[in-house]
């Protein structure tokens, strides 16, 4: 079952900050999240264990809620370069099976 | 550099037609995946290999199905192509390893007509 991601799509101007939300109705192992530009392939931006734990790339961060079954990503200072749809995918377990969201599209504009 | 390289970029196929769409990996991957992307609804499983011959249904497995003979290479089949299956089709492969990333291929843009 696909996990839910929130907003559908956002609009920034550069240098502002934005979350993208992502839930799931079941406990989850993991959450991935990916970027995509388009027209190309989606790529790793990161991957967060159950444990809640919090991590960090460069000015975009992401943390995940266990017991919450949810996990957000924190663009901070945004560039243009951000631009593009961004997918959470999840693992309810350690099968390497993935199940991504539908996705969020963010738009910075200068 | 990993590289997962799918066959076509751009395929236009006719209603009823049997379809293969390939995936090969360099890297020597147990995971492969098949997905799904269509406007607003994301990313959706199809079909998950962990390893040769072994395969799992995603999400949406209705139409379609996989071949894994070989490590490297990914098929998925489409028996009798059908105009609702007309999307882009990703194909990813992922290493063992608790926090192991996916790594995707360009995609296959498919049209039946």
């Amino acid at each position: 079952q696909q996990p839910v991601q929130s907003p559908q799509a956002v609009i920034l101007r550069e240098g502002e900050d934005a979350v993208i939300n992502c839930s799931s109705s079941k406990a989850l192992y993991s959450v991935h999240w990916y970027r995509q530009k388009h027209g190309e392939a989606p790529v790793f931006l990161m991957i967060l264990l159950k444990g809640g734990e919090q991590k960090g790339h460069d000015k975009i961060s992401a943390s995940f809620n266990e017991k919450k079954q949810q996990s957000s990503l924190y663009l901070t200072a945004s560039q243009l370069s951000y631009s593009g749809t961004y997918f959470c995918g999840t693992e309810m377990d350690s099968s390497y099976k993935l199940i991504f969201g539908s996705g969020t599209r963010l738009l910075v504009r200068p | 550099d990993v590289k997962v390289t799918q066959s076509s970029r751009y395929l236009v196929k006719r209603t009823g037609e049997k379809v293969f769409l390939e995936c090969v990996q360099d890297m020597d991957h147990e995971n492969m995946f098949w997905y799904r992307q269509d406007p607003g609804l994301g990313l959706r499983l199809i079909y998950f290999s962990y390893d040769v011959k072994m395969k799992e249904k995603g999400d949406i497995p209705e139409g379609y199905s996989v071949s894994r003979e070989k490590k490297e290479r990914f098929s998925l089949i489409l028996e009798s192509a059908s105009t609702n299956q007309t999307s882009m089709y990703l194909c990813a492969s992922r290493p063992l390893g608790g926090n192991t990333e996916a790594f995707f291929g360009q995609g296959t843009r498919l049209t039946v007509v």
